[in-house]
């Protein structure tokens, strides 16, 4: 059974800080992973997505590496801003879609 | 193009009652999947449909039923609501012959049982 774990839980930086989110999965037989976003009390926001194929995905200020030997995947985030203060999500594709628990970021201005 | 949309926003419900939620999926995309996200908890995988059919199911119990149409929107629908059925319900769009290479979310229907 495919188990996700994101840490840290929480995670508070200030304003500017480079940061990484870790994820880790148990069964290295994955489609994809994928990252997201997630506003209190709202939906899911895609961030990256990685094929199984590809090592990592950048856009902008984010970058996603994705190591499936050994089962991991981090989330960089550079130069922090308040605005990126959400809970990121990690979720790995067997065949459907298992999510960690998040981890809840709090930029600090 | 209209992502994922999700009806009603927010809803409140008396325990045994019976819900309706309704998920119309992203232009092109014919797979539609629920996820339950109590609070402070990652999305949980309820059932997937394709083909009018569902698919594959998670650790739900019969409560939780669901149907796709023809245009291939969805219908969650859950009976006898318990307290703990209290979360957010996600749904999920993909497109099956490209082998789920990206899923586009729902805002979520916001379910409170009191």
């Amino acid at each position: 059974k495919q188990e996700v774990t994101q840490i840290p839980a929480a995670l508070s930086v200030p304003e500017g800080e480079n940061l990484v989110l870790n994820c880790s999965f148990t069964d290295s037989a994955i489609y994809n992973l994928q990252w997201f976003r997630q506003d209190p009390g709202k939906g899911l926001t895609s961030l990256l997505l990685i094929q199984s194929s590809q090592r990592e995905q950048t856009s902008g200020r984010l970058n996603a590496s994705l190591d499936k030997s050994s089962g991991r995947s981090t989330l960089y985030i550079a130069a922090s801003q308040p605005g990126d203060s959400a809970t990121y999500l990690c979720a790995v594709y067997d065949d459907k879609i298992i999510f960690g628990k998040g981890t809840r970021l709090h930029i600090l201005p | 193009d209209a992502g994922v949309t999700q009806s009603p926003t927010h809803l409140i419900k008396t325990r045994g009652q019976q819900v309706t939620l309704r998920c119309s999926p992203k232009s092109g995309h014919d797979t539609v999947s629920w996820y339950q996200q109590a609070l402070g908890q990652g999305p949980q995988f309820i059932f997937q449909y394709y083909e009018e059919e569902e698919r594959q199911r998670g650790n739900f119990p019969d409560r939780f039923s669901g149907h796709q149409f023809p245009n291939y929107s969805s219908e969650l629908n859950v009976n006898a609501l318990l307290l703990g059925d209290s979360a957010l319900y996600l749904c999920a769009s993909s497109q099956r012959d490209r082998g789920h290479r990206g899923y586009t979310f729902g805002s979520g229907t916001r379910l409170t049982v009191v």
